[in-house]
C-alpha cells in the first residue's frame, strides 16, 4: 500500500525567509505523480505544484519549487520570500497508475504559519 | 468564471440522520469528485462522477452514496449519520475524469457536525 508521511505537523516562518515542507512516500512504482496542495483557512485548496517521477528535474512554479529525490522517496516543497498568504495547511499527495482519484494517497498536512 | 460550489457550508446533524449536500461544478466541468477529509484519517477519496455516471469509488461504507444531473451538478448523501461522520466534505471539478494530468479544482466544504 502506498503511504505519504508528512513528518511536520506545523512549522512557522518568518516574512521573505525561506522554508522548506518535507514529505515522504512509500510505494513499489516506477512512475507515479507526486503533488503539494495549499489549503488557505476557510478557502479552497489548490494544486501548488506536480512532478512526475520519471523527470529528473525538479518542477518549480514561481517561488514553490520540490526537491524531488527518487531513491530516498523524499518530495520536499520549498518557499521562497514567504509571504502572509502563504499562511495555510500543505498537504502533499501521491498518484501511482492508472492515474484514478482511488490510486491517490494524501498525506496528513503541515500547518504552515507566515509570520509578519 | 464562477469556482466550485458547495451547500451547505454547516450543517449540524444528530446520529441516525441523513444529510444531502450538493456541490455545483466550475461551468463546463463534467467530472464531479468528493473527499472526506478530518484530522484524524485526513483527506480521503468518496467517490467521482462523469457524465451522470460513477466513475471511482473510495473505500466507504454503502450509507455514503452520491449522483449527479445532466447540467453536471452532484449531490452526495450520508444515511444513518454516525459520529465519526463529522468531518469537512470537498467537491471538486474538472473538465474530464480525473487523472495525474487533470487539475481538479476544489470548492470550499461543507462542515459536518454530527451530534
Amino acid at each position: 500500500a502506498q503511504t505519504v508521511t508528512q513528518s511536520q505537523p506545523e512549522m512557522s516562518v518568518q516574512e521573505a525567509e525561506t522554508v522548506t515542507l518535507s514529505c515522504t512516500y512509500d510505494t513499489s512504482e516506477s512512475n507515479y505523480y507526486l503533488f503539494w496542495y495549499k489549503q488557505p483557512p476557510s478557502r479552497q485548496m489548490i494544486l501548488v505544484i506536480r512532478q512526475e517521477a520519471y523527470k529528473q528535474q525538479n518542477a518549480t512554479e514561481n517561488r514553490f519549487s520540490v526537491n524531488f529525490q527518487k531513491a530516498a522517496k523524499s518530495f520536499s516543497l520549498k518557499i521562497s520570500d514567504s509571504q502572509l498568504g502563504d499562511t495555510a495547511m500543505y498537504f502533499c499527495a501521491f498518484m501511482k497508475p492508472p492515474y484514478n482519484n482511488n490510486d491517490m494517497r494524501f498525506g496528513a498536512g503541515t500547518r504552515l504559519t507566515v509570520k509578519p | 468564471k464562477a469556482g466550485v460550489t458547495q451547500t451547505p457550508r454547516y450543517l449540524i446533524k444528530t446520529r441516525g440522520q441523513q444529510v444531502t449536500l450538493s456541490c455545483s461544478p466550475i461551468s463546463g466541468h463534467r467530472s464531479v469528485s468528493w473527499y472526506q477529509q478530518t484530522p484524524g484519517q485526513g483527506l480521503q477519496f468518496l467517490f467521482e462522477y462523469f457524465s451522470e455516471t460513477q466513475r471511482n469509488k473510495g473505500n466507504f461504507p454503502g450509507r455514503f452514496s452520491g449522483r449527479q444531473f445532466s447540467n453536471s451538478r452532484s449531490e452526495m448523501n450520508v444515511s444513518t449519520l454516525e459520529l465519526g461522520d463529522s468531518a469537512l466534505y470537498l467537491c471538486a471539478s474538472s473538465l474530464a475524469p480525473r487523472t495525474h494530468q487533470e487539475t481538479q479544482y476544489f470548492g470550499p466544504g461543507t462542515r459536518l457536525l454530527v451530534l
